[in-house]
């Protein structure tokens, strides 16, 4: 079985200030992880992905990801958080040995950045 | 056109009518999902469709009936429902047999309300 935890519901953070969203998973394999960010009133869009190779994968708009297997982690972070960062970041999960294709959601975080 | 799109985007209706929601993915995708987002509660994946075969059904109460005639549209079909299926509903889809591009895209939502 697959499963994936934000344990934030929200982070606030100041602009400039580094930002972090946290994300742990569980499964039985080697993982497949992804983040999307949502804004309000659409749809979920992808912002990266670790399917192999470096643990530290680069998406889109400066985030990054850090994939820890010891840890079980795939924290996104951000350098330098801006204003427009604010939406709701959605962690998730696959198991490619678990036998479906079909990806795990995390509950969401609120990421709130303060002028 | 571009991307995965869903039609109409807001959508009112009583509990005794009839109305099919729309999605269409201009991506050249295999899979495609509808997902259910109510307030404050994590995502629901509905239905999944793999080169039109439906593989998954989340348990969804059959008010629900998804259509898939060809790999790049897919249908909600929405009769008689209750006030509290009133949430976004959100289409997505996937390349999936290509690790590469295993992440969802998803449309910008169909804001439903049910009176």
């Amino acid at each position: 079985a697959q499963s994936v935890a934000q344990p934030e519901d929200q982070v606030n953070v100041a602009e400039g200030n580094p930002l972090t969203v946290k994300c742990t998973y569980s499964v039985s394999g080697n993982p497949y992880l992804f983040w999307y960010v949502q804004y309000p009133n659409r749809g979920l869009q992808f912002l990266l992905k670790y399917i192999t190779g470096d643990n530290l994968v680069k998406g889109s708009y400066g985030f990054e990801a850090e994939f820890n297997k010891s840890q079980t982690s795939f924290h996104l972070k951000k350098p330098s958080a801006l204003v427009s960062d604010s939406a709701l970041y959605f962690c998730a999960v696959r198991d490619p040995t678990g036998g479906s294709y079909i990806p795990t959601f995390g509950r969401g975080t609120s990421l709130i950045v303060h002028p | 056109e571009t991307g995965v799109t869903q039609t109409p985007r807001h959508l009112v209706m009583g509990m005794t009518n009839k109305k099919s929601l729309k999605c269409e993915q201009h991506l050249g995708h295999n899979a495609m999902y509808w997902y259910k987002q109510s307030a404050k509660k994590p995502l629901e994946l509905m239905f999944v469709y793999n080169f039109k075969e439906q593989t998954e059904n989340n348990s969804v109460p059959s008010r629900f009936s998804p259509e898939c005639p060809n790999s790049s549209h897919l249908f909600l079909h929405l009769h008689t429902l209750q006030p509290e299926d009133s949430a976004l509903y959100l289409c997505a889809s996937s390349q999936e047999m290509d690790r590469e591009r295993y992440e969802q895209y998803f449309g910008p939502g169909t804001r439903l309300t049910v009176t």
